[in-house]
């Protein structure tokens, strides 16, 4: 069946670092690539999210492009920011949003 | 901005009981689907509901699970006989078009705590 598998977490980096949260799925077709972010004690919220291949999703500096090739769909920021710090999801949708088990994201200053 | 809205925010039960999570969608959307997170683990899809019927659903929503439409404007999803392991987060989504290819917006979710 459909899987989104993403690197393992936490990631801690330092303050203006640059991020890449790696996002892979299995999937029949091509679906559409989400990225959602959970705060701290808050819901999931779309971050950004692309629907077909070489499109690229962005948002609040955070950048995604959908790799058909390396069925891939691996998250970036240049210079991430204390606030940043939260849990990060990757999903697949065709008919179900299929999620990746998520990747907790710590910024120190 | 409209937003989805679910109530209550937290509920505490004891084991058997039932529960009834409530949800109010997006107004003009039509997919909607409840999702649970248990504490420290990957968000799981429970199921999908479309026309005022189950389009979809995942092995977890067994037969303790059922949803329903009461209304124009609620969406709930009712847990007949609590477990321990129901204990989690519960999000609900909707979205306006092609079920799952559009983005889901989801609730600020249920914290359900089974004792």
């Amino acid at each position: 069946g459909d899987s989104v598998t993403q690197m393992e977490g936490p990631v801690t980096l330092s303050e203006e670092a640059f991020l890449t949260i790696n996002c892979t799925y299995t999937a029949t077709g091509y679906p559409s690539l989400f990225w959602y972010v959970q705060y701290p004690g808050e819901g999931l919220q779309l971050l950004l999210k692309a629907t077909k291949a070489d499109d690229k999703g962005s948002n609040k500096g955070f950048e995604a492009t959908y790799r058909k090739e390396t069925t891939s769909f691996h998250l970036e920021k240049g210079s991430v920011q204390v606030s940043d710090s939260a849990v990060y999801f990757c999903g697949g949708s065709n008919y179900q949003l299929i999620w990746g088990a998520g990747t907790k994201l710590i910024i120190k200053p | 901005e409209p937003e989805v809205t679910q109530t209550p925010s937290h509920q505490v039960t004891q084991m058997g009981q039932e529960v009834i999570l409530r949800c109010v969608p997006i107004s003009n959307h039509l997919y909607f689907y409840w999702y649970r997170q248990i504490l420290g683990q990957k968000v799981e899809f429970l199921v999908s509901f479309y026309n005022n019927e189950i389009s979809e659903k995942s092995e977890i929503f067994d037969d303790q699970f059922s949803v329903e439409r009461p209304d124009g404007s609620n969406f709930t999803l009712k847990i007949r006989s609590t477990k321990l392991e129901d204990s989690a987060m519960y999000f609900c989504a909707s979205n306006a078009g092609t079920l799952g290819q559009e983005t889901q917006y989801f609730g600020p979710g249920t914290r359900l705590l089974v004792l």
